[in-house]
């Protein structure tokens, strides 16, 4: 099945500052990406998501870039605000399933 | 906007009970999914179901645990006899298709404590 790496685990930056989160998978017969943002106690919410026809996608401040090849994506949060603290989901999934198959999440803090 | 529905919000229970937990997934989705989420760690999946049967389950998903579909509307959750390491968070949710309309939508939760 597959298997979602993400990393950091935790990520602390300054407000204004950047946040970058990294994503492996293993099944590169995967070809759909989500990314959910969980605030404390709340569900998942989808931010942003990519497909494997499309090697980058932006939403105002948020960003999501795919290498199929290396079989990796990322998520970039520019200008990042106080609100944007939270635990961050990767995912992925595609192939002959449709379940999603999550990254263990990395918790950002932003400092004011 | 619609959304997926989880009923309880929170429940606490004696091990060895029997739980049931709940689900309203959106009207026109034919897609749906049990997650796990225990406290501070990653969600899990359980299981999907489609057209009326389990498309796929993980190795959480074991003989204690199983989901119906008893109308046009619910979809449930039901493990037989819980154990402590079952407390976690339990999320609902449904898709409409996969491909290009494959956003999964997931339910507000169902914390379950198990004592």
């Amino acid at each position: 099945g597959e298997n979602v790496e993400q990393h950091p685990s935790t990520l602390s930056v300054q407000e204004g500052d950047s946040a970058v989160i990294k994503c492996t998978y293993s099944d590169s017969a995967s070809n759909y990406f989500p990314w959910y943002k969980q605030e404390l106690g709340k569900r998942p919410q989808l931010i942003i998501d990519i497909r494997s026809n499309v090697g980058e996608k932006k939403d105002q401040r948020i960003a999501v870039t795919l290498n199929k090849t290396a079989k990796h994506f990322s998520l970039h949060i520019t200008e990042t605000q106080p609100e944007d603290s939270a635990v961050y989901f990767c995912a992925a999934s595609g192939g002959d399933d449709y379940k999603l198959s999550f990254g263990a999440g990395t918790t950002v803090t932003v400092r004011a | 906007e619609p959304e997926v529905t989880q009923t309880p919000s929170h429940q606490v229970t004696q091990m060895g009970q029997e739980v049931i937990l709940r689900c309203v997934p959106i009207s026109n989705h034919l897609y749906f999914y049990w997650y796990r989420q225990i406290l501070g760690q990653k969600v899990e999946f359980l299981v999907s179901f489609y057209n009326n049967e389990i498309s796929e389950k993980s190795e959480i998903f074991d003989d204690q645990f199983s989901v119906e579909r008893p109308d046009g509307s619910n979809f449930t959750l039901k493990i037989r006899s819980t154990k402590l390491e079952d407390s976690a968070m339990y999320f609902c949710a449904s898709m409409r298709a996969p491909g290009a309309a494959g956003e999964l939508f997931f339910g507000e939760g169902s914390r379950l404590t198990v004592l």
